[in-house]
C-alpha cells in the first residue's frame, strides 16, 4: 500500500497568514494528488485534483505543488473560513488518505 | 443542482449487514462511477471501493475484500454499499463521492473525487 504522510499535524495560524502543508507519498504517484478540506460533521470538499489543478469554484489563495512523492499545499492569506483539517488522497494505485493537518486559530 | 443524497444513520448488531444508499442527481448517473469511503470518528478517510455506474463493474480495496459490496441501479440513479459481517470497527460514517472524471475518460480511475454525499453514520453495537 502507499502511505501519504502529513506534516505537520495541527498548525496554530492567524488570518492573514500563509500556510504550507506537506503531503509524502511511500513510492512515485506521478502526480496522481488531491487535496480536500473537512470541516466538523461535514464531507469533504475538493480543492486541488492532479497535484496543482485548482477545482472549479475554489478560491485562487489555494495552491497545489509537487511530482513523485513530495507534495505541497498552499494557502496565501489565510481567510476565517480555511480554519479546517485538510487531507492529501493519492490515486495512482487505489486510493489512499493522509491522516489530515488541522488548522487552528 | 449535482448532488449526492445518502440515506439515513442506521444501528446494527454485530455479525450483521447493512446497506447504504446513494442517489444522484443533477447530472448523468450512468457518466460518472462511485466511490465509497468511510471516516471513523475524529479519525482519517479510508477508501472502500467504486462502482462504474455505466456496466456495474466494481473494485474493492483489499481490506474490505470479501464484506463489501457495491452495486448501482440505474433506473433509480443510486449506487448501494453492501457491508457484511459487521463488527465494532465498522461504527464509522460513510460516505459514497463521485469520480471527478466522466468514465469515457481512459483516466478516470486515477482522478480526484468531486461530489461527496453527506455521509451516513453506522453504529454497530450489541
Amino acid at each position: 500500500d502507499i502511505q501519504l504522510t502529513q506534516s505537520p499535524s495541527t498548525l496554530s495560524t492567524s488570518v492573514g497568514d500563509r500556510v504550507t502543508i506537506t503531503c509524502r507519498a511511500s513510492q512515485s504517484i506521478i502526480s496522481w494528488l488531491a487535496w480536500y478540506q473537512q470541516k466538523p460533521g461535514k464531507a469533504p470538499k475538493l480543492l486541488i485534483y492532479k497535484a496543482s489543478s485548482l477545482e472549479s469554484g475554489v478560491p485562487s489563495r489555494f495552491s497545489g505543488s509537487g511530482s513523485g512523492t513530495e507534495f505541497t499545499l498552499t494557502i496565501t492569506s489565510l481567510q476565517p473560513d480555511d480554519f479546517a483539517t485538510y487531507y492529501c488522497q493519492q490515486s495512482n494505485i487505489y486510493y489512499t488518505f493522509g491522516q489530515g493537518t488541522k488548522l487552528e486559530i | 443542482q449535482v448532488q449526492l443524497v445518502q440515506s439515513g444513520a442506521e444501528v446494527k448488531k454485530p455479525g450483521a449487514s447493512v446497506e447504504i444508499s446513494c442517489k444522484a442527481s443533477g447530472y448523468t448517473f450512468t457518466s460518472y462511477p462511485v466511490h465509497w469511503v468511510r471516516q471513523a470518528p475524529g479519525q482519517g478517510l479510508e477508501w472502500m471501493g467504486w462502482v462504474h455506474t455505466g456496466n456495474g463493474n466494481t473494485k474493492y480495496s483489499q481490506r474490505f475484500q470479501g464484506r463489501v459490496t457495491i452495486t448501482r441501479d440505474t433506473s433509480a440513479r443510486t449506487a448501494y454499499m453492501l457491508l457484511s459481517s459487521l463488527r465494532s470497527e465498522d461504527t464509522t460514517v460513510y460516505y459514497c463521492a463521485r469520480s471527478r472524471s466522466h468514465s469515457g475518460n481512459y483516466l478516470w480511475e486515477y482522478d480526484a473525487f468531486d461530489i461527496w454525499g453527506q455521509g451516513t453514520e453506522v453504529t454497530v453495537s450489541s
